[in-house]
Order: C-alpha cells, then sequence, then structure tokens
C-alpha cells in the first residue's frame, strides 16, 4: 500500500468558489505529480515537480496552480471553480533511480471534484 | 506526436484462461515500459516495468513482452481470477525525463 494520501475524496462545490486539493507523501519522493482523469479516459499530466521549489505546467492545460513548500506536500489550487473542471484529479510519486530514469509512480485515491 | 493506443473495447474472458492486454505506440523509441492496474474511482497502481533491451519480463501470473520493431507490448494474465477484472494501463516516459503519457486503458472482465 503506497504511503501517499489525497484528502478530500469527493468535493461537491459550487461554480466560482476557491479550492485546494491536498496531497501528501511520506515516501520521501523528490518528484510529484497531479493528473486529472476523466471516466474512462487516460490521464492527463496537469503539474509536476522536481523537488522543493520546483514546479512546472504538465501537458494539459490548466487553470490550477501548485506549489511546493515542503518535500511531503504538493497542494493543487483553484482560485474560481467552474463546471468545466468536473473531473478525477490523482497525485502520484516517484524518485529517481537507475541510469534511464526508470521511475514506478505511486498514486494516491484520488479526489472526484464535481462543480456546479 | 507521440501516441499510445489501447483496445478500448473491453476483454471479457472465462476464469481459468489466459488474457492478453496490447499497447501500441507510434513516434517513439522509448527506454521502458510500464503497466499498471486501476480499480473504478481508485489511483493506479504499478505492476510491471520492461525496458528496451528485455524482451520478456514476468511476476508471478502476470508476463510482459516488448517488441521494439513492432512498437508493441502484451500483457498477459494466466490462469485469470475474477480479482484481476480491472483496468490496465500502459504508461511510456516522455523522452528522457521522469514524466509518463499514459494509454486509456483496457478493461478487463473475468466471468467466474
Amino acid at each position: 500500500e503506497a504511503d501517499i494520501y489525497q484528502t478530500p475524496r469527493y468535493l461537491v462545490i459550487g461554480t466560482g468558489k476557491k479550492i485546494t486539493l491536498e496531497c501528501s507523501q511520506t515516501m520521501g519522493h523528490d518528484k510529484m505529480y497531479w493528473y486529472q482523469q476523466d471516466p474512462g479516459m487516460e490521464l492527463h499530466l496537469i503539474h509536476y515537480s522536481y523537488g522543493v521549489n520546483s514546479t512546472e505546467k504538465g501537458d494539459l492545460s490548466s487553470e490550477s496552480t501548485v506549489s511546493r513548500i515542503r518535500t511531503e506536500h504538493f497542494p493543487l489550487t483553484l482560485e474560481s471553480a467552474r463546471p468545466s473542471h468536473t473531473s478525477q484529479y490523482l497525485c502520484a510519486s516517484s524518485e529517481s533511480q537507475g541510469r534511464d530514469r526508470a521511475n514506478e509512480q505511486f498514486f494516491g485515491p484520488g479526489t472526484r471534484l464535481t462543480v456546479l | 506526436s507521440q501516441k499510445i493506443e489501447q483496445n478500448s473495447e473491453a476483454l471479457n474472458i472465462q476464469e481459468g484462461k489466459t488474457a492478453t492486454l496490447t499497447c501500441n505506440y507510434t513516434n517513439y523509441s522509448p527506454a521502458y515500459l510500464q503497466w499498471y492496474r486501476q480499480d473504478p474511482g481508485r489511483g493506479p497502481v504499478f505492476l510491471l516495468l520492461i525496458r528496451e533491451n528485455e524482451k520478456e519480463k514476468r511476476k508471478e501470473r502476470l508476463k510482459v513482452t516488448f517488441d521494439t520493431t513492432l512498437k508493441q507490448s502484451l500483457f498477459h494474465i494466466t490462469a485469470s481470477q475474477p480479482a484481476d477484472s480491472a483496468t490496465y494501463l500502459c504508461a511510456l516516459p516522455l523522452g528522457s525525463s521522469y514524466k509518463l503519457i499514459f494509454g486509456s486503458g483496457t478493461r478487463l472482465l473475468v466471468r467466474p
């Protein structure tokens, strides 16, 4: 069982609200990721971090922002939620290993966000 | 651009049979490929990694092959059980970065 946690598991919120999705890992991994996944669809990377104070946007454009002040914590914030943000948000972490940078990713249980 | 294709149709098999799932990729020469299992409403769980210089990898009832000429990986579950029912995702690294690109997955249903 991976030691990576996400809260809340489910969130239903009205349009225009500010929300923060929490993600924490206790494995000391330097790499952390946020993915967005709609039902039956592939995971899309929206943010990643190589370490503390290092964040970059992923391949899928997202209006969300992230921060990495501590190694174990990688929260995602939406300043003004919209119905188009309704989706499953998955947090993951990994460590660097090997010359080819092969690294398995450990995923949290996800947050199912519904914006009304 | 890099693309991963997995069969979007569910694979429905009888318990005890071997399940074979396919992952094809284009415009890509990955150094390795990974397979994950995802249950409904949960995050993916890593299963196996196979490198470009390995043709086959096994772990208990799981077997993965990697054909860099065909640009294809096959994922086999032998002696399948109803508990193997899930969606299986393949993932490849984006260039030499730590980022992964995931396929949309194939849903496996094992009938008792």
